[in-house]
């Protein structure tokens, strides 16, 4: 099966950058994919790492090691708007494209 | 539509109720997902359609829950006989495809609350 772990909570300062951190166990490998929920809201699509490495996306950035099983999003000049859960997933080793979550880290921003 | 829509927003339903949660996914995306989701947890995977193939129900937590997906299009989620455990929050996704690397767009969900 598939199983992610996140850090449960992260809270940092308004300017600052923090890192949210995912390591996962799967059966195959698929890419990993970040997604971003604010309080009642729908979770909306980060970005995906099928290869090794970097992908920026503005402020965001998301990085993978399939050899460390490890991926990581950075989130650089923290807005107060940043504050949110952040979901890893990674797509289930089976048919299909359906994708298992992490159990989320809630992000707090300080001013 | 522009996005994927469920109704209701909230349903508070009496234990042993049945209830039916609605899914209208952006046009044109063939795969469908439904997921629960309870306070401040992550998302627990239901089940899944893709195009006209057989429906992935692996994460159905009983035979109380079964959805079906009409014409490829909408979806619905029954809950037979409501227990207080399923209050959650239901989220529906579509996807162009079945490739995660476009991600998922979400509704709203619907809260469900069982009293």
């Amino acid at each position: 099966g598939q199983s992610l772990e996140q850090p449960s909570e992260v809270t940092a300062v308004e300017g600052a950058i923090v890192q949210i951190n995912c390591t996962y166990q799967t059966s195959g490998f698929y890419g990993l994919s970040w997604y971003q929920q604010h309080d009642g809201g729908a979770p909306t699509f980060l970005s995906y790492n099928g290869l090794d490495g970097l992908e920026e996306t503005g402020r965001f950035s998301s990085f993978l090691s399939r050899s460390d099983s490890y991926g990581y999003l950075l989130l650089q000049e923290l807005q107060m708007k940043d504050s949110a859960s952040y979901f890893c997933a990674v797509r289930d080793g089976g048919q299909g494209g359906k994708l298992i979550f992490g159990q989320g880290t809630e992000l707090s921003v300080k001013p | 539509g522009a996005g994927v829509s469920q109704s209701p927003s909230n349903k508070v339903t009496e234990k042993g109720k049945d209830v039916e949660l609605r899914c209208d996914p952006i046009s044109g995306h063939t795969a469908l997902y439904w997921y629960r989701q309870s306070l401040g947890q992550g998302l627990e995977f239901l089940i899944y359609f893709q195009g006209n193939s057989a429906p992935d129900k692996s994460g159905l937590p009983s035979d109380r829950f079964s959805a079906e997906r009409t014409g490829g299009s909408v979806s619905t989620l029954t809950i037979q006989r409501t227990q207080q455990e399923d209050s959650a929050v239901y989220l529906c996704a579509s996807s162009p495809h079945r490739v995660v690397r476009y991600g998922y767009t979400f509704g709203s969900g619907t809260r469900l609350t069982v009293v």
